[in-house]
């Protein structure tokens, strides 16, 4: 068990919805990172977070946003949601944020779009 | 496009063996992790290896870099059926310590170890 916790398990739902993912850091970890595994994308990272602030953005889309909140969890929201949207959304945490940490991953959240 | 690239892409071995898993990148790095993944589960960290190291030992698990060749290897000895898992080398690119937490993951080596 890494400490992250992600909510919910397992999300299925029809295209053109929106839903909301959340994440809960480790005990102490001020960044968290999301990351989207798909079959031909592989593993992706979206977007980190730093106490609130964003601090770097990868590959995320303009349909998705994400937010981290003072009590440092965090929110990912996908919207006008697609069939090629269906994947496994996993959320991450470390202490300061920096190239230099181990990132500890929560079990993910596997959304299925129909 | 990945960063990383493992080779071979999928190994199947017996209770026993030896498994070594490579991992090709291809910009400057400040250092290079391996994560396991069982079946559609979360990540777990495995080993760390940071741009000025060339060996690390963890366990059964033996890590190499070569900057040079910008290329890694994951060793793991003895290998039991619950290695059974697929393993990811990930990268963060950028110099100092101050660089974000970007991982860049490659598409990872199928192991299979047959009891």
């Amino acid at each position: 068990d890494s400490g992250v916790t992600q909510t919910p398990k397992h999300l299925i739902t029809a295209t053109g919805q929106r839903v909301t993912l959340r994440c809960s850091p480790r005990s102490g970890d001020l960044s968290v990172y999301w990351y989207q595994q798909s079959l031909d994308q592989g593993l992706q990272f979206l977007i980190q977070y730093y106490n609130g602030e964003e601090r770097a953005k990868g590959n995320i889309l303009e349909r998705f946003s994400a937010q981290q909140f003072p009590d440092l969890h965090s929110e990912l929201n996908l919207s006008s949601l697609e069939l090629g949207d269906s994947a496994l959304y996993f959320c991450a945490s470390s202490v300061l944020g920096t190239a230099q940490e181990t990132q500890y991953f929560g079990p993910g959240t596997r959304l299925l779009v129909l | 496009s990945q960063q990383g690239e493992e080779d071979p892409q999928a190994l199947s071995i017996q209770e026993g063996e030896n498994a070594t898993m490579n991992c090709s990148y291809k910009t400057s790095i400040n250092n290079l992790q391996w994560y396991r993944q069982n079946s559609g589960r979360g990540l777990v960290h495995l080993i760390l290896i940071r741009s000025n190291e060339r060996e690390k030992h963890s366990g059964r698990l033996r890590v190499t870099l070569d900057t040079s060749k910008k290329s890694s290897s994951l060793l793991i000895t003895a290998s039991r059926a619950a290695d059974t898992a697929s393993y990811f080398c990930a990268t963060y690119a950028g110099a100092g310590g101050t660089s974000y937490g970007k991982l860049t993951f490659g598409q990872g080596t199928i192991l299979t170890v047959h009891p």
